[in-house]
């Protein structure tokens, strides 16, 4: 059970990335799935949810700015963020959430490595 | 939205020590929580979730209690390896909050 994230790099203030989160080992379409990000040195913070019916959320600080979406057939996550800040620059995880038909709530459970988001 | 307060900021310990970390949620949340660790440049890992029910391979020292608003994280006996931050997640609303996490160093 994995997942991979992937697309981060170095961006200008607004500017746009598409962050992709592979996942292997399950079945993603029975999982919500979530975006946190890290700035260096600070607490973790939520950035997006999708759940399996594909309804969406997000935090003030993104919305209006952050799309998730999620392609169940290829097992793939995806973030696209628009009008990039300096704010923004971070470690971007994805994470498996919960599965409502199975009954599993752990919260976040799987966690991805990471990519890097620098907006500079 | 709820808030997550957790507390201490940080905590210096000993090996063996017992400590104790608080998370506190700005309404109730039953008992939907989670405790995760991290350590530099990796992943969070999940300990404990439910507010109290262990995640398969983390050791018993790990423990977790609370309900509604208030909850802990204890570990029994501090081992290395325990060094970490902690931080503890709110589940119930679908706009996930964590605490600003506690950092477990050596004293």
């Amino acid at each position: 059970v994995q997942l991979v994230e992937s697309g981060g790099g170095l961006v200008k203030p607004g500017g746009s990335l598409r962050l992709s989160c592979a996942a292997s080992g399950f079945t993603l379409s029975g999982y919500d799935i979530h975006w946190v990000r890290q700035v260096t040195g600070k607490s973790l913070e939520w950035v997006s949810g999708i759940g399996t019916a594909g309804d969406t959320y997000y935090p003030d600080s993104v919305r209006g700015r952050f799309t998730v979406s999620r392609e169940d057939a290829n097992n793939f996550s995806y973030l696209q963020m628009s009008s990039l800040r300096v704010g923004d620059t971070a470690v971007y995880y994805c994470a498996r959430g919960d599965n409502w038909n199975d009954g599993f709530f752990y919260g976040m459970d799987v966690w991805g490595q990471g990519t890097t988001v620098t907006v500079s | 939205d709820i808030q997550m307060t957790q507390s201490p900021s940080t905590l210096s310990a000993s090996v063996g020590d017992r400590v104790t970390i608080t998370c506190r949620a700005s309404q109730n949340i039953n008992e939907w929580l989670a405790w995760y660790q991290q350590k530099p440049g990796k992943a969070p890992k999940l300990l404990l979730y439910k507010a109290s029910t262990l995640e398969r391979g983390v050791p018993s020292r790990f423990s977790g209690s609370g309900s509604g608003t208030d909850f802990r994280l204890t570990i029994s006996s501090l081992q290395p390896d325990d060094f970490a931050t902690y931080y503890c997640l709110q589940y119930k609303s679908y706009s996930r909050a964590f605490g600003q996490g506690t950092k477990v160093e050596i004293k």
